[in-house]
């Protein structure tokens, strides 16, 4: 099972459109990271929350951090097709700091 | 540009064959860690060294090692090479040991064939 899950695993949508993907987990997480990454490119962060409850925006990107620090939600506010990637969630493993663990990912198409 | 290097960008080679894969991390990083990601799949946390030393392992296979220098560089070795290694490799780095972050390389894609 993965350390970090996220949903949903696909999202096609039209320009325009609002969505959120989530990032879950049964452990609570010192940090969390969004990256986004394009086909054939290596991920590029986004942001990283660290306190619970935090809110952090980038233009049309708003990012969550549970209270609990278990789970966190990324919103796009009228996505184009520039947004269109792979979303993944990131951080430091509760067990062992050490290791730097990824959610499986969000694969968002934009359609113009 | 995240500032880290990866070479060579592309790499076919045969089954049972061995290859080496060469990571620069950021100026000043210390951490570098390694990542394969199959197709259509997640980041798969490979090996990390901090300051030339090994400092944490992942689903790393026996056939896998890797290393890093007093420069920084590191480089991954993957020997009797299978079909199934078959990937994009991703090295990235930060500046401690205890990630959290970490800036991207543009990978190596590797083709077993």
């Amino acid at each position: 099972t993965q350390l970090l899950e996220q949903s949903p695993q696909f999202l096609s949508i039209q320009e325009g459109e609002n969505l959120t993907v989530y990032c879950n987990s049964s452990s609570v997480f010192s940090s969390l990271q969004w990256y986004r990454q394009e086909p054939g490119e290596g991920p590029v962060l986004l942001v990283t929350v660290v306190t619970g409850g935090e809110v952090k925006k980038l233009k049309r990107l708003t990012f969550q951090f549970g209270d609990a620090r278990k789970d966190s939600s990324l919103h796009i506010t009228a996505a184009q097709p520039g947004d269109t990637g792979l979303y993944l969630c990131a951080g430091p493993s509760p067990r062992n700091f050490n290791k730097f663990y990824f959610g499986s990912g969000t694969k968002l198409n934009v359609k113009p | 540009d995240s500032g880290v290097t990866q070479t060579p960008k592309h790499l076919i080679t045969a089954t049972g064959q061995r290859v080496t894969l060469r990571c620069s991390p950021r100026s000043g990083d210390l951490s570098v860690y390694w990542y394969q990601q199959s197709l259509d799949q997640g980041l798969q946390f490979l090996i990390q060294y901090y300051n030339g030393e090994e400092r944490a392992k992942g689903n790393i296979l026996e056939r896998f090692s890797a290393q890093q220098f007093p420069d920084l560089h590191s480089e991954l070795n993957l020997s009797s090479l299978e079909l199934g290694d078959s990937a994009l490799y991703f090295c990235a780095s930060s500046t401690s040991a205890v990630p959290t972050e970490a800036f991207f390389g543009q990978g190596t894609r590797l083709t077993v064939v």
